[in-house]
């Protein structure tokens, strides 16, 4: 079945490291996103690729970096940089925003110990 | 900025009741979507409207998409204790390239 794959499910940080999660898609779609979702709120874009080897800053790209070598995968690091990083992290993708929705992957609960 | 703003932010109903909630954006849009979210998990995608489209079904949902007030509505109809989540409104902004989530509206439907 094709979909979405966000490993791992649950991760503890320790302050002052960089951690990397994994997205990974077998949908052949172009785009890609990664959202950061806070208890009891909506979802943030933090970066998006819209093809291989390109890819934007969202509204909260601070501390988070990406890379995009190939379609089918979009990892997300987070940075000790990144101040406050424990959430809830979404990876998602479509073939065509304007005409279908997104697809989205389980999730990454990420926490800093 | 959250360009999608829902209403009311929790709904507590009955089983059988019907479901209303709204959204409110604040530019020009291509397309609003409907999402949901069980807790702790990914977001499901439910139904896509475009801007010049003013109503559209989908099994027990009903959006509508009022762009002169800048507002869609989902209505969940017979609702049953499985529809129990969070939903969120998105859109795609004209000329955009990525979706913009609202808040949310938390659903708990009692059996």
């Amino acid at each position: 079945d094709g979909g979405i794959t966000q490993s791992p499910k649950y991760l503890f940080r320790k302050e002052g490291q960089n951690v990397t999660l994994s997205c990974e898609q077998n949908l052949n779609h172009d785009a890609m996103y990664w959202y950061r979702q806070d208890p009891g709120q909506g979802l943030r874009l933090i970066y998006y690729s819209q093809i291989v080897n390109d890819f934007q800053k969202g509204d909260i790209a601070e501390g988070y970096s990406v890379s995009r070598e190939k379609k089918e995968s979009f990892p997300l690091t987070v940075t000790s940089a990144q101040k406050n990083p424990t959430a809830f992290y979404l990876c998602a993708s479509t073939l065509d925003r304007l005409l279908g929705g997104y697809t989205f992957g389980s999730g990454t609960r990420l926490t800093v110990v | 900025s959250q360009q999608g703003e829902e209403d009311p932010q929790a709904l507590s109903i009955q089983e059988g009741e019907n479901a209303t909630m709204n959204c409110s954006y604040k530019t020009s849009i291509n397309n609003l979507q409907w999402y949901r979210q069980n807790s702790g998990r990914g977001l499901v995608h439910l139904i896509l409207i475009r801007s010049n489209e003013r109503e559209k079904h989908s099994g027990r949902l009903r959006v509508t998409l009022d762009t002169s007030k800048k507002s869609s509505s989902l209505l969940i109809t017979a609702s049953r204790a499985a529809d129990t989540a969070s939903y969120f409104c998105a859109t795609l902004k004209a000329a955009g390239n990525k979706l913009t989530f609202g808040g949310g509206t938390r659903v708990l439907v009692k059996p």
